[in-house]
């Protein structure tokens, strides 16, 4: 089974609209973590987040936002006012530490922002 | 200058070659790993090494071999090549503070087998 899900395979937006990545995750463990990486044209793996399971708060860093539900096992992650430089595939990934804190990666969500 | 450095960056073998695939790092971290990534898809764990003296097979070690020389090195070789193991293939590494396994990725080795 999945654990890491991305169900958006590809998303394209016009510059400077909001977009929303969804990532949803499966675990029976209680301490966990969940990332969020970019992947640029340029081939490279960015970090770009991490989060903890005992931390629900939602992040903002610049036009990123990030909003962990637990309820609903979900880790989205938003960008406003999106720009072309923002064109990337965009992995979620799951550690957990049953599985000794491995990284679990989504496929993928590639986000093409149209000029 | 970069943290995690792999070499080389591109590559085209043939196939029954042996390839070697090399990765330095200057981050000090104990952990080491070895992804492979297919056209389209996510990362796949090939290797994986906690320190010098402890290497782990990932999801898919078979094909593959690894060493590492040193806490800052992480070598991976493809023993004879075959024309499926063309891929974007990364390093990274990350600390061995548990629980806190962020992990940090080289560039990238582009390997095509023809």
């Amino acid at each position: 089974a999945q654990k890491v899900t991305q169900a958006q395979t590809e998303i394209s937006v016009v510059e400077k609209e909001d977009v929303t990545l969804d990532c949803v995750y499966e675990t029976r463990d209680t301490t966990y973590y969940l990332f969020w990486y970019k992947q640029p044209p340029s081939g490279e793996l960015v970090f770009l987040i991490r989060r903890n399971s005992f931390d629900e708060q939602n992040e903002i860093s610049g036009r990123y936002s990030w909003n962990f539900q637990k309820s609903t096992s979900s880790f989205n992650f938003t960008i406003t006012a999106s720009q072309v430089v923002d064109s990337a595939v965009y992995f979620c990934a799951l550690s957990e530490r049953d599985s000794n804190y491995q990284l679990i990666w989504g496929a993928g969500t590639k986000l093409i922002i149209k000029p | 200058d970069a943290d995690v450095t792999q070499t080389p960056r591109n590559r085209i073998t043939k196939t029954g070659k042996r390839i070697m695939l090399e990765c330095s790092q200057t981050k000090g971290h104990d952990r080491m790993y070895w992804y492979r990534q297919d056209p389209g898809l996510g990362l796949q764990l090939i290797y994986y090494s906690f320190d010098v003296k402890d290497i782990n097979k990932g999801e898919i070690s078979d094909g593959y071999s690894v060493s590492r020389q040193a806490q800052a090195k992480f070598s991976l070789s493809l023993e004879s090549a075959i024309p499926n193991q063309t891929a974007l293939y990364f390093c990274a590494t990350s600390d061995s503070d548990v629980g806190t396994d962020t992990q940090y990725f080289g560039p990238g080795t582009r390997l095509t087998v023809l």
